[in-house]
């Protein structure tokens, strides 16, 4: 059992390129979500969904992207990257959004340069 | 915004110690809370829930008080793995709103 598995794990990208954080989870969990995480601010939530197909936003969804096509794959697209998008991203998922265990990955850490 | 408010520390205790952490949440209609905990450079684990008769697991309680909407944990007989951060989350059980994350205490336990 993988759990959560976040691909890659270390990316560095110049101002203005766009990529795909990779996220996946084979528990079966209807509810994902993407946090980033930078000194003294703790988790953000950027986006997150309830199930395939729902997507909603979180606290920072500028510049980012997610679609929910299926119940394990949950991308998270950024359009054009910018220095301050250089963070530490989480995917997590859990089996619902109430009072369940939430798992994460083991992160991405990118930088923009 | 529903908040989740937390000192940050670091907190430096020496082995054998107790230590506390005390979190505030602001939005009453709160109803599941948990203590994560983060390790350097790591993804958060979930290291306990918090019920409202409160929790206790080894030599961490976790305590809940509605009326003041705080919770907190104590760590009994700091070892020096129990260094981490952290994190107080609050939930507020509607079906469809994310977890709420304070932004973390520092625990050093030293030698």
């Amino acid at each position: 059992n993988a759990g959560v598995t976040q691909t890659p794990k270390f990316q560095v990208l110049k101002t203005g390129q766009s990529m795909t954080l990779q996220c996946a989870q084979d528990m079966n969990h209807e509810y994902m979500s993407w946090y980033r995480q930078d000194p003294g601010m703790g988790l953000r939530l950027i986006h997150y969904s309830v199930g395939a197909g729902i997507t909603d936003q979180g606290e920072v969804p500028n510049g980012y992207n997610v679609s929910r096509s299926t119940t394990e794959d949950f991308p998270l697209r950024l359009l054009s990257a910018a220095p301050s998008q250089t963070s530490v991203y989480f995917c997590a998922s859990s089996y619902s959004a109430d009072n369940t265990e939430a798992f994460f990955g083991q992160g991405t850490r990118l930088t923009v340069v | 915004r529903k908040e989740v408010e937390q000192d940050p520390g670091p907190f430096n205790v020496p082995e054998g110690a107790t230590v506390a952490f005390n979190c505030t949440y602001s939005n009453s209609a709160s109803q599941s809370f948990f203590w994560y905990r983060q390790d350097c450079r790591k993804e958060p684990k979930l290291l306990m829930s918090v019920y409202s008769s409160g929790n206790e697991d080894g030599r961490f309680t976790a305590q809940l008080n509605r009326a003041s909407q705080y919770i907190s944990l104590l760590i009994r007989d700091s070892k020096l793995s129990d260094s981490a951060t952290y994190l107080c989350v609050v939930n507020d059980n509607s079906g469809n709103t994310p977890l709420v994350f304070g932004k973390g205490t520092r625990l050093s336990v030293i030698a």
